[in-house]
């Protein structure tokens, strides 16, 4: 199955500063979704992005599909956007099941 | 916007028991449904596919007579963990799409179970 691999494993910033977040992926997608879960464990969706770029306040995306990769901004950090942050796809016939990546750890100090 | 709701969200249960977990979409209607597991400090894998109307398909590793998937109706699918152990203690999260292509799969809230 397809591999997604998310870069860097654990990430502190202090509060103001800005961050990217990389997700590779080991084959054609046809979906690709970037999360947040928070300390209570909910998965909040931030994008569905299988290509091109999106923004969505302090925080956007851009998915390059042929070269295998998506970024996730995190500018102006607040100490609300630590938790864990997903990117998850899907190849093949379905767009619906989703590969999940192992995740990025931010930590973000007042 | 789609909203999938999930129940309940915590559990505590003995070893032996069972326990059901419901999926439901609120606002639309999903043929398909996806049941996540995730220990703590990992991420999630998937354990199954619910189709409505079928029989759920189960990832490698996953024992079916262990979690039974009914997904009977197009807003609703259940998770039974049968004769639970401490083992099955973990994080479910339950997933759905909308019946349209290229749209997001929303994901409930999910179940803490923890089994004494």
């Amino acid at each position: 199955g397809i591999q997604v691999e998310q870069s860097p494993p654990d990430l502190i910033l202090q509060e103001g500063a800005n961050s990217t977040l990389r997700c590779n992926f080991s084959d054609s997608v046809n979906n690709l979704q970037w999360f947040h879960q928070n300390p209570w464990g909910q998965l909040i969706n931030l994008f569905y992005i299988p290509s091109g770029t999106k923004q969505n306040g302090r925080l956007s995306a851009t998915t390059v599909a042929t070269e295998r990769y998506s970024l996730l901004y995190i500018s102006s950090s607040q100490t609300t956007d630590s938790g864990v942050y997903f990117c998850a796809v899907s190849s093949g016939g379905s767009n619906y099941k989703l590969t999940f990546g192992k995740g990025t750890l931010l930590t973000v100090n007042p | 916007g789609a909203v999938v709701s999930q129940h309940p969200s915590w559990v505590i249960c003995k070893s032996g028991t069972s326990v059901k977990i419901e999926c439901r979409s609120l606002d639309f209607q999903a043929t398909t449904m996806f049941w996540y597991r995730q220990f703590p400090k990992q991420s999630l894998m998937l354990m199954a596919t619910s189709n409505e109307g079928s029989k759920a398909t189960y990832e490698q590793g996953v024992e079916k007579d262990k979690f039974l998937i009914n997904h009977a109706s197009l807003t609703l699918s259940t998770l039974t963990v049968t004769s639970a152990h401490p083992e099955d203690s973990s994080f479910y999260i339950c997933s759905a799409h909308r019946s349209s292509y290229n749209s997001p799969l929303h994901f409930g809230n999910g179940t803490r179970l923890t089994v004494t």
